[in-house]
């Protein structure tokens, strides 16, 4: 089964300074991998995924994430944060099947502070 | 949050009472999906519909029920056999083509069962 870990429940980060939230996965086969955030009281919005190619991929916000095979991870990174980064993150994975429904397993969360 | 509206934003029962959430999505997705929030447990998955007319159990079904009649529209019930219902709960949808394979959210309805 898979399984997506963030081991941080809280990042702090002062503004400006770069921050990285953490993301490790477990699946057989290949990863389908993904970062949402949250804003309080507010549904996920989507920043980017990793399916195939590049192992650096860039979203929306100035965020990126770098897919790491051998170490399983997909830490999500910003060089500069911004007060307004502060909100809840999740990563999630699915199974790379072409065919038939494939769960998306959510993380736990991390709640990412930037401080002025 | 485009394109999938819940309701309502907040939604207060009494214990024992069935409840159904609203989701409706315009983004003309084939999938849609319920979850559930709490505090440090991420999301969770209730139920799942690729097509209309057709859905399935998730992880935590139990207590919940869901329809599909119309391609747009995915409401959840939740029912008195529900044992914890207090939470957050998540609609979204996607494609079942392609190679779009997130997910889009709605807003949220914030249920409290008293």
């Amino acid at each position: 089964a898979q399984s997506v870990a963030q081991p941080e429940d809280q990042v702090n980060v002062a503004e400006g300074n770069p921050l990285t939230v953490k993301c490790t996965y477990s699946v057989s086969g290949n990863p389908y991998l993904f970062w949402y955030v949250q804003y309080p009281n507010r549904g996920l919005q989507f920043l980017l995924k990793y399916i195939t190619g590049d192992n650096l991929v860039k979203g929306s916000y100035g965020f990126e994430a770098e897919f790491n095979k051998s170490q399983t991870s997909f830490h999500l990174k910003k060089p500069s944060a911004l007060v307004s980064d502060s909100a809840l993150y999740f990563c999630a994975v699915r199974k790379s099947r072409n065919t038939g429904f494939q769960k998306l397993v959510f993380g736990t969360g991390t709640r990412l502070l930037v401080s002025p | 949050d485009g394109g999938i509206t819940q309701s309502p934003k907040y939604l207060f029962r009494k214990e024992g009472q069935n409840v159904t959430l609203s989701c409706e999505q315009n983004l003309n997705h084939d999938a849609m999906y319920w979850y559930r929030q709490d505090p440090g447990q991420g999301l969770r998955l209730i139920y799942y519909s690729q097509i209309v007319n057709d859905f399935q159990k998730g992880d935590i079904a139990e207590g919940y029920s869901v329809s599909r009649e119309k391609k747009e529209s995915f409401p959840l019930t939740v029912t008195s056999a529900q044992k914890n219902p207090t939470a957050f709960y998540l609609c979204a949808s996607s494609t079942t083509s392609g190679r779009t394979y997130e997910q889009y959210f709605g807003p949220g309805t914030r249920l409290t069962v008293t």
